[in-house]
């Protein structure tokens, strides 16, 4: 297993459109995360879910953002109508939720950085 | 709502000097976490701190957990340039979700 991986890396968009970023987890992680980091600032969380529920969700910052994970494995993240506010850092962190392993902390990917021009 | 306040914000400090990073927080935690962060990268996990008193260490990096006080501190010894980085505390708690809530960082320059 590689870790959580993200894509994309880097996503350049204009004013107004769609984006989508997806994130993989750890396999054996049931427990999926998605954070927003602008500069100079630490990450704030978005939601998460468990397997495929959505545990919590308002944090959302508005309306335009909406998460899933159809199967309980791979989550996307999606944007409408982005705006040049939405520029951030993306990061995803999956971890175990239960047994040993869930005292031993979340693993983030690498993120996906958007800028909206 | 729980809050995370990191002290210093900014540390420039000459390598081979100690120094301490200061992590409050404002309701009971369950556990402390401590990253480290490089200019346009991801975290990377360091600590996990699960209770009252634990200490843990790893090469030129001490951190220790107080939740009486909800203090957590990292303290840097003789501090070298690869060191250099902001560093990240976060806390969850199971009341909350089990959601890592961070405080503002501590960006750290060691200079030669």
């Amino acid at each position: 297993d590689t870790g959580v991986s993200q894509n994309p890396r880097h996503k350049i968009t204009k004013r107004g459109q769609n984006v989508t970023f997806r994130c993989d987890p750890i396999s054996e992680h049931n427990r999926l995360y998605w954070y927003r980091q602008t500069l100079g600032q630490g990450p704030e969380f978005l939601t998460y879910f468990q397997n495929e529920a959505q545990l919590e969700k308002s944090r959302l910052l508005s309306d335009r953002f909406s998460a899933e994970r159809p199967k309980g494995s791979f989550s996307t993240l999606e944007i409408q109508r982005t705006e040049q506010g939405d520029s951030a850092m993306y990061l995803c962190a999956s971890r175990p939720f239960t047994g040993q392993g869930a005292n031993y902390g979340y693993t983030f990917g690498s993120g996906t950085r958007l800028t909206v021009v | 709502e729980l809050k995370v306040e990191q002290n210093p914000l900014f540390l420039s400090m000459q390598e081979g000097k100690n120094y301490t990073i200061y992590c409050n927080y404002s309701t009971t935690s369950d556990r402390l976490y401590w990253y480290r962060q490089d200019p346009g990268k991801s975290l990377e996990s360091l600590f996990v701190l699960l209770s009252n008193g634990a200490v843990k260490q790893e090469g030129r990096l001490m951190a220790s957990l107080d939740t009486k006080a909800r203090l957590s501190t990292l303290h840097i010894t003789a501090a070298v340039h690869d060191l250099s980085a902001t560093y990240f505390c976060a806390v969850d708690t199971y009341n909350a979700g089990n959601m890592l809530t961070f405080g503002g960082g501590t960006r750290l320059m060691v200079k030669p």
